[in-house]
């Protein structure tokens, strides 16, 4: 069974642009959540997918959004990049939610802003 | 919201010896406690985990103690190898997504 998949891995934006990360779950997980890893903050939770819904959202500023399709494959969005902003993207798929269940990571998206 | 604590942040150990990572939560509905091992440029792994009916388990050298009244959990890891070097985060959840504490990077000295 493959793994989550996220895309791309590593990217480079100027401050001011925009981002878009793409993720696929394990084939037959339902929800996609959403973490943001930086050294000095560790991992912290953006938002979780289920079967299209937003379910939690983190504390993050607006610029910060997802979504998720009907085949469970999700994106996330980030606006008016920020220096901040730069971090691994991690996404995580479980079979019913994040919330007391074993999540799953991908490798992540690197992404650096300049 | 649920609050995650980790300590130490940092672990040196010889090769052989013990390892101890202590977490503390401040939700008394969190009920899920799983443990993730990150090595150097890849995806944190789930490498134990624990639920709240239960107050020990253990997988071959790693083991998860869970004190509910205390709100607090530990990993334990006997003898511990060069492979062992990674950065382990702790987690806790329940009716919430999961929070994660902020890391410990275990080095195993050989």
């Amino acid at each position: 069974k493959a793994g989550v998949t996220q895309t791309p891995r590593y990217l480079i934006k100027t401050r001011g642009q925009q981002v878009t990360l793409s993720c696929s779950p394990i084939s037959g997980h339902r929800s996609v959540s959403w973490y943001q890893q930086t050294p000095g903050q560790g991992l912290q939770f953006l938002f979780e997918y289920f079967s299209e819904t937003q379910r939690n959202k983190g504390n993050f500023p607006g610029r910060f959004s997802g979504r998720q399709f009907s085949n469970s494959r999700s994106e996330m969005n980030v606006s008016t990049l920020e220096l901040g902003d730069s971090a691994l993207y991690l996404c995580a798929s479980s079979q019913t939610g994040s919330s007391g269940n074993t999540i799953y990571f991908g490798e992540g998206s690197w992404l650096t802003v300049v | 919201g649920e609050n995650v604590e980790q300590h130490p942040s940092t672990l040196s150990v010889q090769e052989g010896d013990s390892a101890v990572i202590k977490c503390t939560y401040s939700d008394s509905a969190s009920n899920y406690f799983p443990w993730y091992k990150q090595e150097l440029g890849k995806r944190p792994q789930l490498i134990i985990d624990i639920r709240s009916n239960v107050g020990e388990k253990k997988d071959q050298r790693i083991a998860v103690t869970l004190n509910k009244t205390a709100k607090h959990f530990s990993l334990h890891i006997t003898e511990t190898q060069p492979e062992d070097s990674a950065v382990y985060f702790c987690a806790a959840g329940g009716n919430t997504p999961l929070v994660f504490g902020k890391g410990t990077r275990l080095s195993v000295i050989a």
